[in-house]
């Protein structure tokens, strides 16, 4: 089976600029997440949606990060505007419930680099 | 809230065996994950404990004990390719979300 797709690989932009990355999970998958994963620390969770509907979004910073999964497949991750301390690797991962015994495929992330 | 501990970083030698500790702190749990990720690389699924016990999948196994709030990923027959972070993950109560430890960087030498 294909596994998760992200695009862009990497991205540099200046702050204040705004950013968009997108993200494809796996066929059937119901259970979409976004993470943020800065250098040298593990995967923090951004957003979890179960279809197209969001089960959890405590730690997205919403007054400058917004996500949505239209259909419930395909999802965009948006950051505007950008700050330093965004720099870090934005991971998409999926997976088919979204309990914990369910394994999460991640995709290859997107490395957001910020100047 | 909810915070996972894991040793920063292991080393050991190929052929050894490692393991490698985490303690959790959460009012509810389901249980815990492990994720190894390469430098560069995306996390993969190593193994799940929901209950209390040893769970075994080839050179790699995990273990549990709630009461204790605490589990460790058991590596055996150390390989140069198991050079990587490993992350022990949870979920609490509803409404409490995923959580990933800091994870623990294992370096095998020759």
């Amino acid at each position: 089976e294909a596994g998760v797709a992200q695009s862009p690989r990497y991205k540099i932009i200046e702050k204040r600029q705004s950013v968009a990355f997108w993200c494809n999970p796996i066929s059937g998958h119901a259970t979409l997440y976004w993470y943020q994963q800065i250098l040298g620390q593990g995967p923090k969770l951004l957003i979890q949606f179960q279809n197209n509907g969001v089960v959890d979004d405590s730690q997205l910073p919403k007054d400058r990060f917004s996500a949505e999964r239209l259909k419930g497949v395909d999802s965009t991750l948006k950051i505007q505007p950008a700050k330093l301390e965004d720099s870090a690797v934005y991971l998409c991962a999926s997976s088919l419930e979204g309990t914990i015994n369910q394994p999460q495929h991640f995709g290859d992330g997107t490395r957001l680099s910020i100047l | 809230g909810q915070s996972l501990e894991q040793p920063s970083e292991v080393t050991a030698v190929e052929g050894a065996i490692v393991q490698i500790n985490c303690t959790y702190q959460t009012s509810g749990f389901y249980g815990l994950s492990w994720y190894q990720q390469h430098d560069g690389g995306a996390p993969t699924f190593l193994s799940y404990n929901g209950l209390d016990g040893l769970e075994e999948t080839g050179r790699f196994s995990s273990f549990l004990s709630r009461s204790d709030s605490y589990g460790y990923l058991l590596l055996q027959e150390l390989q140069m390719k198991d050079s990587a972070s490993y992350f022990c993950a949870m979920k609490g109560n509803y409404g409490q979300n995923f959580v990933f430890g800091p994870g623990t960087r294992l370096s095998v030498l020759p």
